[in-house]
């Protein structure tokens, strides 16, 4: 059964460039979350997403990130127009059913902007 | 609201002694708590989960936990430390907000371990 899957896991652009980050939740999740880690901290919450649906953005800056969830395919990380800031390692999590606690986590795509 | 706090952001111990991360948190109800460990480059995997069943939780690789509400604390402990335990550990809070179950990290601890 294979984890959670997340691609690529390096990501090099140059500042202005659009970043898109891949996720394919373990077999038989439909729920994805998608968290940020800063260099030096902890992971914090960006979004919560099932199949076609946006749940909860709350953790989404306000403008250049988008995500997305479709029927079929991996779950998307969109960041347009990318600035140093966005530096960070960015980690895909999946569980089951909306009340299942535990998520699983894939091993996460680093992001450098130059 | 619910947070977490580690204490300590570097520990460092001997190959062979014991490890102790500490791990504080915040909660208006009766939380669920959990310990992962990140090895450099990879991804998060969990190490163990308190929910409100044993207060001592047993994890892999010989962890465990023990959930202290009058502390307010669920430090993480092993005996012995191996090498291959060098890692970056985070204590999570689990918080139940609009309907699902939201992951509150900590700022994580840094482990190192020397021959």
């Amino acid at each position: 059964n294979a984890g959670v899957m997340q691609n690529p896991r390096h990501l090099v652009r140059r500042r202005g460039q659009e970043a898109r980050l891949r996720c394919s939740p373990m077999k038989g999740h439909s729920h994805v979350y998608w968290y940020r880690q800063l260099p030096e901290e902890g992971l914090k919450f960006m979004v919560y997403l099932q199949k076609e649906n946006i749940i909860d953005e709350s953790g989404m800056p306000k403008e250049r990130f988008s995500a997305e969830f479709p029927k079929e395919g991996p779950s998307i990380l969109r960041i347009q127009q990318v600035v140093r800031g966005d530096s960070a390692a960015y980690f895909c999590a999946s569980s089951p059913a909306v009340h299942q606690e535990t998520q699983y986590f894939g091993p996460g795509t680093r992001l450098l902007v130059l | 609201a619910q947070s977490v706090t580690q204490l300590d952001s570097h520990v460092s111990v001997s190959e062979g002694t014991p490890v102790l991360l500490r791990c504080n948190y915040s909660s208006s109800y009766s939380p669920s708590l959990f310990w992962y460990v990140q090895h450099p480059n990879k991804g998060l995997q969990l190490l163990l989960k308190y929910t409100s069943a044993a207060t001592l939780v047993k994890g892999i690789n010989g962890f465990e936990a023990e959930f202290k509400k009058s502390e307010t604390s669920f430090h993480l402990t092993k005996p012995s430390a191996h090498m291959s335990d060098a890692a970056e550990y985070f204590c999570v809070v689990s918080r139940f907000s609009g309907g699902y179950n939201k992951l509150i990290f900590g700022a994580g601890t840094r482990l190192a371990v020397h021959p």
